[in-house]
């Protein structure tokens, strides 16, 4: 199967600083999303970005899917996007099943 | 639209004992996956199916655990002779087709 790299693993940020997390993929996938686990336990899905940019408010992903990794943008963090961000993807031969990377666990203090 | 919808949401159960836990996928949605967290970890893929069908089980220990996905009725993963090591989250996703999946809150099995 393909392997999921994520780094930072870890990320402390101040209230209102901007924050860029990667994720690298070991293979070309046909599916790739990205995820905000929140303190309690809650997988929030955020993108579902195979190629491409896509915005929704503070957030935004671009996937450079010929080079296999795809980046998360988090601007003006508030300290409700604490948490950890997973990003996930499969290939079309796998089928449908995604493989996670081990996330970055993001703090953000007031 | 309601979301993915998982119960029961926490789950005690003793060793040796069985567990099952249901997933009711979002209206439309006949494509459902079952994930395993174990503490500290990321999430592992255990199944996936569709109706009455396992499409891909290869993530599903060999022993002990089975799911079905009935023609009427939420998908149901089942876990026999719970142990320790079984205490985990499970999240229950769906999609319409192979595309984007969308996660329901995960049921906590503890295991005493």
């Amino acid at each position: 199967g393909i392997q999921v790299e994520q780094s930072p693993p870890d990320l402390i940020l101040q209230e209102g600083a901007n924050s860029t997390l990667r994720c690298n993929f070991s293979d070309s996938v046909n599916n790739l999303q990205w995820f905000h686990q929140n303190p309690w336990g809650q997988l929030i899905n955020l993108f579902y970005i195979p190629s491409g940019t896509k915005q929704n408010g503070r957030l935004s992903a671009t996937t450079v899917a010929t080079e296999r990794y795809s980046l998360l943008y988090i601007s003006s963090s508030q300290t409700t996007d604490s948490g950890v961000y997973f990003c996930a993807g499969c290939r079309e031969t796998s089928g449908s099943r995604l493989t996670f990377g081990e996330g970055t666990q993001l703090t953000v203090n007031p | 639209n309601a979301g993915v919808m998982q119960n029961p949401r926490h789950l005690v159960r003793r060793r040796g004992q069985e567990a099952r836990l249901r997933c009711s996928p979002m209206k439309g949605h006949s494509h459902v996956y079952w994930y395993r967290q174990l503490p500290e970890e990321g999430l592992k893929f255990m199944v996936y199916l569709q109706k009455e069908n396992i499409i891909d089980e290869s993530g599903m220990p060999k022993e002990r655990f089975s799911a079905e996905f009935p023609k009427e009725g939420p998908s149901i993963l089942r876990i026999q002779q719970v142990v320790r090591g079984d205490s985990a989250a499970y999240f229950c996703a769906s999609s319409p087709a192979r595309s984007e999946q969308y996660f329901g809150p995960g049921t906590r099995l503890t295991v005493t």
